[in-house]
């Protein structure tokens, strides 16, 4: 069956913009979650949804970050006003339960700020 | 608190040679540990997990890791090297479910690239 989709692949915008990145998770796991890989690091947790709900968003490193799941399904991360630092790779993973259940990641999406 | 150690960045072996990549964890409570493999260009795939059964815990494409909580270790080895194992490597550590009921959030370590030669 189909993996986790992420899109785009690869996002490039200029410092101060808005961005979207959107996540497909593999159908019927209620857990999503979101990470982000800086050059030369492991991912770091981001945010966590249960179903539409975020569960944990500890990871997020400011109000700039938003993430939503109105319908239990497709995620979306959204950045306001983009800065430099915010280049990386965005992971998507998804898992049937999120309680002991393993996590299947997507591809990413790089994005580059300028 | 959950972290996770991966000592250097790099390794290499020449092929048919000994895997050995190393990762020290710490946790406040019961973890559980997995190994995820990172192809170029593609996503993570889960090479095994660790989650309290067996201490030795074998996984995908002849991957094995031994759990040593005396030694809070959870060290990756494969006794022959081939050339397609060459890939980033990222150890992680999640509480267990079981044993606190929370959800399995990774922590992941900074990850060893492992170069084969011939």
């Amino acid at each position: 069956g189909a993996g986790v989709s992420q899109t785009p692949s690869n996002k490039v915008t200029e410092k101060g913009k808005y961005v979207e990145l959107r996540c497909d998770p593999i159908s019927g796991h209620t857990a999503l979650y979101w990470y982000r890989q800086s050059l030369g690091q492991g991912p770091e947790f981001l945010i966590y949804f249960q179903g539409t709900g975020a569960a944990d968003d500890s990871g997020l490193p400011n109000d700039r970050f938003f993430a939503v799941r109105p319908e239990g399904s497709v995620s979306t991360l959204k950045i306001q006003r983009t800065e430099r630092g915010d280049s990386a790779v965005y992971l998507c993973a998804s898992s049937y339960t999120g309680y002991n259940s393993p996590l299947h990641f997507g591809n990413g999406t790089r994005l580059t700020v300028t | 608190a959950q972290s996770v150690t991966q000592l250097g960045s790099h390794v290499s072996v020449s092929e048919g040679a000994l895997v050995l990549l190393r990762c020290n964890y710490s946790s406040s409570v019961p973890p559980y540990l997995f190994w995820y493999v990172q192809y170029p260009n593609q996503g993570l795939q889960l090479l095994l997990k660790y989650t309290s059964a067996a201490t030795l815990v074998k996984g995908i494409n002849g991957f094995e890791a031994e759990f040593k909580k005396s030694e809070t270790s959870f060290h990756l080895t494969k006794p022959s090297a081939h050339m397609s194992d060459a890939a980033e490597y990222f150890c992680a550590v999640s509480p267990d479910f079981q044993q606190t009921g929370a959800n399995s959030k990774l922590t992941f370590g900074k990850g060893i690239t492992l170069s084969v030669r011939p």
